[in-house]
Formats: structure tokens, C-alpha cells, sequence
């Protein structure tokens, strides 16, 4: 199974700062079709996860531009330029190019 | 766009099992893959399988193989889980999710509002 390894595991942060999530992969997650299958996804508690990014980069409708993906191969990054009171909760990376899917353990933002 | 009701909260005594249900209105059913993903209290998502019903097609994640059942009725447009043997770690949240297209790739672009399962003696 393809192992996802989310840093850090808690990341507090102050209102109108950036904030990154590290996202790695134990093998390539490249698909013969030229695709990297690579989500994430924003969890709240009470709520259901709502998918943020598919394909590494490529946003959801009604996703504030404020939320970039990035990366290739095994390593991959969340970016939100300046987060707001709404992006707390739990992010999720998940893999889609094999078989079991599998997500990384999770990353908790809250606010300072 | 889709929407994705699942059945309600259910109580479980050890060594039963529980299946629930996920019904996708308002759009198209058999051409896209559903999966089932669990959030045990303390723990973080995870898949547990997923079905493609236009190929009646199932792949499972190797810790719930043996134990679970996923099976999908395209005249109901309705997918089910059903997870057998429960133990007291089985308790959680578990969710459907539709994929984006027809493989099963994790593209989850709808979900169900989750159903609680709860097991105690």
C-alpha cells in the first residue's frame, strides 16, 4: 500500500498568515495516463469532508483562490495564502493512483 | 448536483454486523464509482472500498477484506456498506463519496452526511 505522510500533524496559525501542509508519498504517485492522483480535502468536525484540490493543482468550484496545491511524483504541498476563522479543521491528503486508496493521517489547523 | 443521503445513526452490539445505505439523487448513478470512508473517533479517514455499478465492480482496502460488503442497486441508485464481525474499534462516522468519474480514484466530489455507528456491549 502506498504510504501518505502528512507534516506537521498541528499547525496553529494567526489570522491573514500563510500556512503550508507537507504531503509525501511513498512511491510515485504519476499514473501511466499522464495524471497524478492526488486530493485534498478539508474536514470540519460535524460536517462531511469537502474536496478542496483534485490532481495536485487543480481547485474545486467555490473554493476561495486564498487554497494552491502544488507538487510531483511523492512530494506535494497545501498552500493557504491568508488563512480566515473558516479554514480551521482537519486537511487530508489522499492518493487515488493506486489501489488501496489510502489518505495521509491528517493535519489540525486552528487558530493561535 | 448530486446529493447523497445515508441511512441513520445505528447501535451495534459486538460480533453483529451493520450495513448502510447511501442513496444519490439528482443525478446520474451508474456512471460514476462510490466509495465508503470511515473517521473513527481519533483517528482520520480512511477508505474502506469502492464500487463501480456499472461494472458491478468492488475493490476493498485489506484491513476491512473479509469483513465488509459493498454493493450498489442501479434501479434504486442506492449503495450499501455492509460491515460484519463489529468490535468496539468499528465505532465511528462513516461516510459515502461519490468519485468524479467512473474509476475509483478518490476524487470525491460529493459526499453523504455520514452515519454513526456506535458498538458497545
Amino acid at each position: 500500500d502506498v504510504v501518505m505522510t502528512q507534516s506537521p500533524l498541528s499547525l496553529p496559525v494567526t489570522l491573514g498568515q500563510p500556512a503550508s501542509i507537507s504531503c509525501r508519498a511513498s512511491q510515485s504517485l504519476l499514473y501511466i495516463d499522464g495524471n497524478t492522483y492526488l486530493n485534498w480535502f478539508h474536514h470540519r468536525p460535524g460536517q462531511s469532508p469537502r474536496r478542496l484540490i483534485h490532481k495536485v493543482s487543480n481547485r474545486d468550484s467555490g473554493v476561495p483562490d486564498r487554497f494552491s496545491g502544488s507538487g510531483s511524483g511523492t512530494d506535494f504541498t497545501l498552500k493557504i495564502s491568508r488563512v480566515e476563522a473558516e479554514d480551521v479543521g482537519v486537511y487530508y491528503c489522499m492518493q487515488g493512483t493506486y489501489l488501496p486508496l489510502t489518505f495521509g493521517g491528517g493535519t489540525k489547523v486552528e487558530i493561535k | 448536483q448530486v446529493q447523497l443521503v445515508q441511512s441513520g445513526a445505528e447501535v451495534k452490539k459486538p460480533g453483529s454486523s451493520v450495513k448502510v445505505s447511501c442513496k444519490a439523487s439528482g443525478g446520474s448513478f451508474s456512471g460514476f464509482a462510490f466509495s465508503w470512508v470511515r473517521l473513527a473517533p481519533g483517528q482520520g479517514l480512511e477508505w474502506m472500498g469502492g464500487i463501480i455499478p456499472v461494472y458491478d465492480r468492488v475493490n476493498y482496502a485489506p484491513n476491512f477484506q473479509g469483513r465488509v460488503t459493498i454493493t450498489a442497486d442501479v434501479s434504486t441508485s442506492t449503495a450499501h456498506m455492509e460491515l460484519r464481525s463489529l468490535r468496539s474499534e468499528d465505532s465511528g462516522v462513516y461516510y459515502c463519496a461519490r468519485d468524479r468519474g467512473i474509476m475509483v480514484r478518490g476524487e470525491f466530489d460529493s459526499w453523504g452526511q455520514g452515519t454513526l455507528v456506535s458498538v458497545s456491549s
